[in-house]
């Protein structure tokens, strides 16, 4: 278990929906980070939060959003979905910034169903 | 340039067999390069990592080999076992770019 909890663990909506991904990182740890996988494009990065502050984003659509609250938990919302969208999203945390000491950890991740 | 290709896409080892999978890179200032196990319906888990001023890295059965000149790096399982089984993902970084660039992925089959 890597102590990254994400919730809920299967999610089935409709297209042009709107859904939010919840993530809480392991214990003492400040940067929060999102990942898509999909079958075709393998784990690309959305975006990185460090203690509340958004630090980096990749391949993320406008038509998604994250932040992290003072609790250092975070939400990735996903709004207007389209069958596309359908992939398996995860969470993963470090203690800071990423480095040899400071690895990523990942959460089981929430698979998102668009019908 | 930042992306880091993975061969082969799967690998059938015979228990007791040596399971090699290779990572190669483009961007030279990439310095950290770890190995993520992942099996059917949980996340990535750190296997083991790499920085590039060493040549190889040992942890029990798991060897990483690095060739810097060469820009690639390469995981090697000595005496495959059926529970490591699983899909296999290399990865790299460059320092303080708050991102792993991630390999494709190898479906690893051990049969016993």
């Amino acid at each position: 278990d890597s102590g990254v909890t994400q919730t809920p663990k299967h999610l089935i909506t409709a297209t042009g929906q709107r859904v939010t991904l919840r993530c809480s990182p392991r214990s003492g740890d400040l940067s929060v980070y999102w990942y898509q996988q999909s079958l075709d494009q393998g784990l690309q990065f959305l975006i990185q939060y460090y203690n509340g502050e958004e630090r980096a984003k990749g391949n993320i659509l406008e038509r998604f959003s994250a932040q992290q609250f003072p609790d250092l938990h975070s939400e990735l919302n996903l709004s207007s979905l389209e069958l596309g969208d359908s992939a398996l999203y995860f969470c993963a945390s470090s203690v800071g910034v990423l480095t040899y000491n400071s690895p990523l950890h990942f959460g089981n991740g929430t698979r998102l169903t668009v019908t | 340039q930042q992306q880091v290709k993975q061969s082969p896409q799967s690998l059938i080892v015979q228990k007791g067999g040596i399971s090699i999978i290779n990572c190669a890179y483009e961007n030279t200032a990439f310095d950290y390069f770890p190995w993520y196990q992942q099996f059917p319906g949980k996340g990535p888990a750190l296997l083991i990592a790499i920085r590039p001023d060493v040549s190889e890295k040992k942890e029990g059965r798991f060897t990483i080999s690095f060739n810097k000149s060469a820009k690639q790096f390469s995981l090697h399982i000595m005496d495959s076992q059926p529970g490591d089984s699983a899909t296999y993902f290399c990865a790299a970084s460059l320092q303080g770019a708050q991102k792993l660039v991630f390999g494709q992925g190898t479906r690893l089959t051990i049969n016993p």
